[in-house]
């Protein structure tokens, strides 16, 4: 397995436009995981998936930001109308069931809006 | 509710010496405990966790940490710093999902 893979690494994007990220995970692990993190911060939770079920999603996050993963494999999260204030790392991760494991992180999305 | 307060955005020791990450959490649940490990343009690394059991566990490296109930504590250490492990230190509290500390930036001087 190579690890949780994401792409793009990196994306440049206008004010107003709309950004699309997707996210691999290892495929025995059931449970996927969007956090954001920005300079000088710890992760910040988005939202998380067991299989295709989405379980849970911060009350932090606006309605320009939708996550799916279709069939319990990859996800996608969207975001929606970018602002500069959307610039971030954003990272997937994922694990088995239980959280006892500890995550397995990919390399992070780092997005732009200019 | 879950959190984590990690004492010191920066910590600098010389090569050889001790390294101590504080970490402080809260949580309503018996919780798992996780340090990860970010460094420069990586994504984070899993170092050690706490689930049940022994206090006291080993992680890769030469690290290591304790679950003090008492205390809420995850101190982070390794008895002596090497050059390469200069990077960014997380703690993490989970109960459902991971809640994040803000990180301390661990510099390694010659």
């Amino acid at each position: 397995d190579t690890g949780v893979s994401q792409d793009p690494r990196h994306k440049i994007t206008k004010r107003g436009q709309n950004v699309t990220f997707r996210c691999d995970p290892i495929s025995e692990h059931n449970r996927l995981y969007w956090y954001r993190q920005t300079l000088g911060q710890g992760p910040e939770f988005l939202t998380y998936f067991q299989n295709e079920a989405q379980l849970e999603k911060s009350r932090l996050l606006s309605d320009r930001f939708s996550a799916e993963r279709p069939k319990g494999s990859f996800s996608t999260l969207e975001i929606q109308r970018t602002e500069q204030g959307d610039s971030a790392m954003y990272l997937c991760a994922s694990s088995p069931w239980t959280g006892g494991y500890g995550y397995t992180f990919g390399s992070g999305t780092r997005l732009t809006v200019v | 509710a879950q959190s984590v307060t990690q004492l010191g955005s920066h910590v600098s020791v010389s090569e050889g010496a001790l390294v101590l990450l504080r970490c402080n959490y809260s949580s309503s649940v018996p919780p798992y405990l996780f340090w990860y490990v970010q460094y420069p343009n990586q994504g984070l690394q899993l170092l050690l966790k706490y689930t049940t059991g022994a206090t006291l566990v080993k992680g890769i490296n030469g690290f290591e940490a304790e679950f003090k109930k008492s205390e809420t504590s995850f101190h982070l250490t390794k008895p002596s710093a090497h050059m390469s492990d200069a990077a960014e230190y997380f703690c993490a509290v989970n109960a459902g999902k991971s809640t994040f500390g803000d990180g301390t930036t661990l510099t390694v001087k010659p």
